[in-house]
C-alpha cells in the first residue's frame, strides 16, 4: 500500500511555463519535505513543512513554492521553469515527534523543461 | 569538504560477495540513516542507528560513534542489490537530513 503518493512521475514541461508537482500521505505524518536531486548528486532540501509552519531553506530560488492546504497533501510549484530545474523532485514525510525520524519518501516525480 | 562523505563512490562486485560501503560524517549526529536508492528514483530507509548495530536479512549496518564512522554490509550480495546507497544523517538538534554523495552498487550475476 503506498504511503507516499506523488503525481506525475513524469511531467514534461516548456521553458517559463508554470508547473506544479503534487504530494500525498496517508501516514498522517506532521512533517513533509520537498527534495530536489540532480543526477549523479545527492537529495537537496528546498523546503519543508511542520504541520502549517513553513520552513524555506536559505538557498532555495524563489521560483520554487510550496503549499500544504491539509496534512495529506502538499504541492510544489514552479512559477516559471528553467532548463536548470530540469531534475528528480522526491516528497517525504516524517512524523515530527523527535530528533531520530525515519523519513519515508515518494517515488518521486521526474522534471523534464523543454 | 562534504560534512558527509561515503566510499567508495562506485563499486561493481559479482553475485555472492560481501560488499562493504563505508560513510564518515564530521558533524555532530543524532541519528544515521542508510537509504537506498533505484534506477526511477524512490528511496527506501534501510537503517536508522544511533548506535551500535543492526540487522536486517542480508544487510548490516553498524556505527562507531567515537570515530563517527559508520558500514553497511551486504552478505551473499545479488543482482537485485544493485541501486544507489545513500548515507545521511540527522545533525544534533535537527530532524532534517545531510546526504552523502552516494555510492553507486553493481552487483553482475
Amino acid at each position: 500500500d503506498a504511503m507516499v503518493i506523488q503525481n506525475p512521475r513524469y511531467q514534461v514541461t516548456q521553458f517559463g511555463k508554470p508547473v506544479t508537482l503534487s504530494c500525498s500521505q496517508t501516514l498522517n505524518h506532521n512533517v513533509m519535505y520537498w527534495y530536489q536531486q540532480k543526477s549523479s548528486q545527492a537529495p537537496k532540501l528546498l523546503f519543508h513543512y511542520y504541520d502549517k509552519d513553513f520552513n524555506n531553506e536559505a538557498d532555495t530560488p524563489d521560483n520554487f513554492q510550496s503549499r500544504r492546504p491539509n496534512t495529506s497533501f502538499c504541492f510544489l510549484d514552479i512559477r516559471s521553469p528553467g532548463l536548470g530545474d530540469a531534475a528528480m523532485y522526491l516528497c517525504a514525510t516524517s512524523r515530527g515527534s523527535g530528533l531520530q525520524e525515519t523519513q519515508y519518501f515518494g517515488p518521486g516525480t521526474r522534471l523534464l523543461v523543454l | 569538504k562534504n560534512e558527509v562523505e561515503q566510499s567508495p563512490q562506485n563499486l561493481t562486485a559479482q553475485e555472492g560477495e560481501f560488499i562493504t560501503i563505508n560513510c564518515s560524517y564530521s558533524v555532530g549526529i543524532s541519528a544515521l540513516h542508510w537509504l537506498q536508492q533505484h534506477p526511477g528514483g524512490g528511496i527506501v530507509s534501510l537503517f536508522m542507528l544511533s548506535s551500535g548495530k543492526k540487522k536486517h536479512g542480508r544487510l548490516i549496518a553498524t556505527i562507531n560513534i567515537q570515530e563517527k564512522h559508520s558500514s553497511l554490509h551486504i552478505t551473499a550480495s545479488h543482482p537485485r542489490d544493485s541501486a544507489v546507497y545513500i548515507c545521511a544523517v540527522n545533525r544534533n538538534g535537527g530532524s532534517r537530513l545531510t546526504f552523502g554523495e552516494g555510492t553507486q552498487l553493481t552487483v553482475n550475476p
